[in-house]
């Protein structure tokens, strides 16, 4: 089975700029989830989708950062304007089903690293 | 709040040593438990999981952990360390959303 795809692999913008990402889940998984991973720290949820509902946001900072899963299917995550505390890795991940993650574990990409100067 | 506690920010094991990662959380009740592994430039990939039953669990690629509720701990281990082990491991803990420790970098020296 195909992986978690996400592009681009790097970005490099100035501060105030804008980014997007994108990220297709594993085929038929209907959970999606956008986390944010500083140098030297775990990653950190940012929003989670259940199909193309929003589950949890509460950690997304919505004054600069937006997400949307249209279809239920690929997502993006914008950042505008970008801040220098932006730099991180971005992963996304899916899972089969939202309400266990024991059962039906993390599928994560491999990650959009940004670079914001 | 959960929280999760990987004390160690990096280990060095000499290869064919064996390996002991800490992890200790934070939570209501028993959470979930993870353990997760990133090689460089990579995503994380899932090494083992416990909710409940036997305390000792076998992940991929040799790993094991130990569930210890009176410590509140979840510990990884590996009896003989090979050089490709060299990651950074995450333990995580939760049910639909998981919370991650801040990560323990493995070097393994020749």
């Amino acid at each position: 089975e195909a992986g978690v795809a996400q592009s681009p692999r790097y970005k490099i913008i100035e501060k105030r700029q804008s980014v997007a990402f994108w990220c297709n889940p594993i085929s038929g998984h209907a959970t999606l989830y956008w986390y944010q991973q500083i140098l030297g720290q775990g990653p950190k949820l940012l929003i989670q989708f259940q199909n193309n509902g929003v589950v949890d946001d509460s950690q997304l900072p919505k004054d600069r950062f937006s997400a949307e899963r249209l279809k239920g299917v690929d997502s993006t995550l914008k950042i505008q304007p970008a801040k220098l505390e932006d730099s991180a890795v971005y992963l996304c991940a899916s899972s089969a089903v939202g309400e266990s993650s024991y059962n039906s574990p993390l599928h994560f990409g491999n990650g959009t690293r940004l670079t914001v100067t | 709040a959960q929280s999760v506690t990987q004390p160690d920010i990096h280990i060095t094991v000499s290869e064919g040593a064996s390996l002991e990662l800490r992890c200790n959380y934070s939570y209501g009740a028993t959470p979930y438990l993870f353990w997760y592994v990133q090689s460089p430039g990579q995503g994380l990939q899932l090494l083992l999981k416990y909710f409940s039953g036997d305390t000792l669990v076998q992940g991929i690629k040799g790993f094991e952990a130990e569930f210890k509720r009176s410590q509140s701990s979840f510990n990884l281990r590996k009896p003989s360390v090979h050089w490709s082990d060299a990651a950074e491991y995450f333990c995580a803990v939760g049910y639909s959303t998981l919370t991650f420790g801040k990560g323990t970098m493995l070097l393994v020296s020749p």
